[in-house]
C-alpha cells in the first residue's frame, strides 16, 4: 500500500527565490489537502482539491502561494518571493473525499530560508 | 482563531501508566474528531477518530472519551510504553473537510 509520497523531503532557499513542491496521494484518494506546520504548532490548513478543482483556499495562502492538481493526481505548490516567515513543514494528505473518511500524510517537505 | 484547545502541552507518564490528553472545541457544526500521532521527522499518523453520535470509542490501548454537552472529547493511552513517546493532536472537521487542528502535546513515557 503506497502512502501519501513528498518530494523533495528538505529544501533550503535563499530569501526570495521560488520553490515548488510536489504530492503524490494515495492513488485511488481524490481529494487533496495541504497544510503548513510550524515548529511546536499543529498543521494549519492552507487549500484543497477534489479531483483537479481547488474548492478552498485558506486566507493563510498569500498571492505568493500556489497550488495546483492537473489532472487531478499529483499535486504542486509554489511559493513564488519566499520570505523568512515561510520558513516551515508544508505536508500534503488525501482522502477519498467521502464523508469523515480518514486524512492520511506524507511526511512533508521541511522549507528553510536563509 | 484557535478553535480547538488541547492539553496539557507537555506530559511525562511512568511505563504501564495512563496518559489523558484533553481537547475542546467551540464550533459545534464540528463532526469528526480524529486524533493523530507524530513522530520527529514524520508526517501526522491517524490513531482513532470519532463522531459526536457516539461517546466512547475504543481501539487496542487508545480510547477516546466524547462530550457533546461539553464540547470537549480526550485520548486515553493505557498501559502506556516508551514507543509511545511522540507528540498528539487532536483536531475536528465539519463533513469531512479540512482539520483544525489543536497545538500538540509532546508525551514521553519514562522506562
Amino acid at each position: 500500500d503506497t502512502g501519501v509520497s513528498q518530494d523533495p523531503r528538505h529544501k533550503i532557499t535563499k530569501r526570495g527565490q521560488n520553490v515548488t513542491f510536489r504530492c503524490d496521494p494515495i492513488s485511488e484518494h481524490n481529494r487533496l489537502y495541504w497544510y503548513r506546520q510550524t515548529l511546536g504548532q499543529g498543521p494549519e490548513f492552507l487549500t484543497y482539491f477534489q479531483n483537479e478543482a481547488q474548492l478552498e483556499k485558506s486566507r493563510l495562502l498569500s498571492d505568493r502561494f500556489s497550488a495546483e492538481r492537473p489532472k487531478g493526481s499529483f499535486s504542486t505548490l509554489e511559493i513564488q518571493r519566499t520570505e523568512q516567515g515561510d520558513s516551515a513543514m508544508y505536508l500534503c494528505a488525501s482522502s477519498s473525499g467521502a464523508a469523515n473518511q480518514p486524512q492520511h500524510f506524507g511526511d512533508g517537505t521541511r522549507l528553510s530560508i536563509l | 482563531q484557535q478553535q480547538v484547545k488541547q492539553s496539557p502541552q507537555s506530559l511525562i507518564v511512568q511505563k504501564g501508566g495512563i496518559s489523558i490528553i484533553n481537547c475542546a472545541y467551540e464550533n459545534t457544526a464540528f463532526d469528526y474528531f480524529p486524533w493523530y500521532q507524530q513522530f520527529p521527522g514524520k508526517g501526522p499518523a491517524l490513531l482513532i477518530a470519532i463522531r459526536p453520535d457516539v461517546s466512547e470509542k475504543k481501539e487496542g490501548r487508545f480510547t477516546i472519551s466524547f462530550n457533546k454537552s461539553a464540547k470537549q472529547f480526550s485520548l486515553h493511552i493505557m498501559d502506556s510504553q516508551p514507543g509511545d513517546s511522540a507528540t498528539y493532536f487532536c483536531a475536528a472537521s465539519r463533513g469531512g473537510n479540512k482539520l483544525v487542528f489543536g497545538a500538540g502535546t509532546i508525551l514521553r513515557v519514562k522506562s
